[in-house]
């Protein structure tokens, strides 16, 4: 079945520095969707990409569609102590009716 | 997240009893499911429905069942509860788009 694997799963970074992480597929995704979820509450779209190649940007955060269909990756760029959370990256499954596959998440802590 | 409403946030019970979990939403979205969450596994979809009165499984519908007898209600029954349900539980709604979801239901079965 389709499946998704984040990395890494988890990162310990100072504030201020920029994060990256990735998501990879064994098989094609027409849509990637990156997000994130805080302590105690339910996961809240960050960004949705829509088209190999797109590069997309929401504030300090900036995902990229990979070329293959095959991955996509999020990037955020000078850390504030508010981007402490689970990053999750899903994607619909072929069959439909809107159904998600998501990844296994990447826990971002950042050091004070 | 105001769109998207569970109840209860916590439960507690002892192996072998039953509970519903409820799940409400206000945007009229045709769409939407039951989700668990457990330690580095992210979330597998139970059950989900694709309109008023449809239901169907996902990944992981073992010992669990659903209804959806009002577009804005979907609800979650644990029959038996097993300690392999220990779990946080997550709804969400869609309509032709991302989903949406609720802050979750913490339940621990002992």
């Amino acid at each position: 079945g389709q499946q998704l694997n984040q990395s890494p799963q988890s990162m310990f970074i100072q504030e201020g520095e920029d994060v990256s992480m990735n998501c990879t597929s064994s098989s094609i995704f027409n849509t990637w969707l990156w997000y994130k979820q805080d302590p105690g509450e339910g996961p809240v779209l960050l960004i949705a990409l829509y088209k190999a190649g797109e590069l997309t940007s929401n504030g300090r955060l900036t995902a990229q569609f990979g070329i293959t269909r095959k991955d996509s990756f999020l990037n955020i760029s000078a850390s504030i102590p508010s981007d402490v959370g689970i990053y999750f990256c899903a994607g619909p499954l072929i069959q439909g009716a809107q159904k998600l596959v998501f990844g296994q998440g990447t826990r971002l802590t950042i050091n004070p | 997240n105001a769109g998207v409403t569970q109840t209860p946030k916590f439960r507690v019970l002892k192996t072998g009893q039953s509970m519903t979990l409820l799940c409400a939403q206000d945007m009229n979205h045709e769409y939407m499911y039951w989700y668990r969450q457990d330690p580095g596994m992210g979330l597998r979809l139970i059950h989900y429905s694709v309109g008023e009165g449809t239901t169907a499984k996902g990944e992981v519908p073992d010992g669990y069942n659903v209804s959806r007898l009002k577009k804005q209600n979907f609800l979650l029954g644990l029959e038996s509860a097993a300690p392999s349900q220990t779990s946080v539980y997550f709804c969400a709604s869609a309509q032709g788009e991302p989903q949406h979801f609720g802050d979750g239901t913490r339940l621990s079965i002992l």
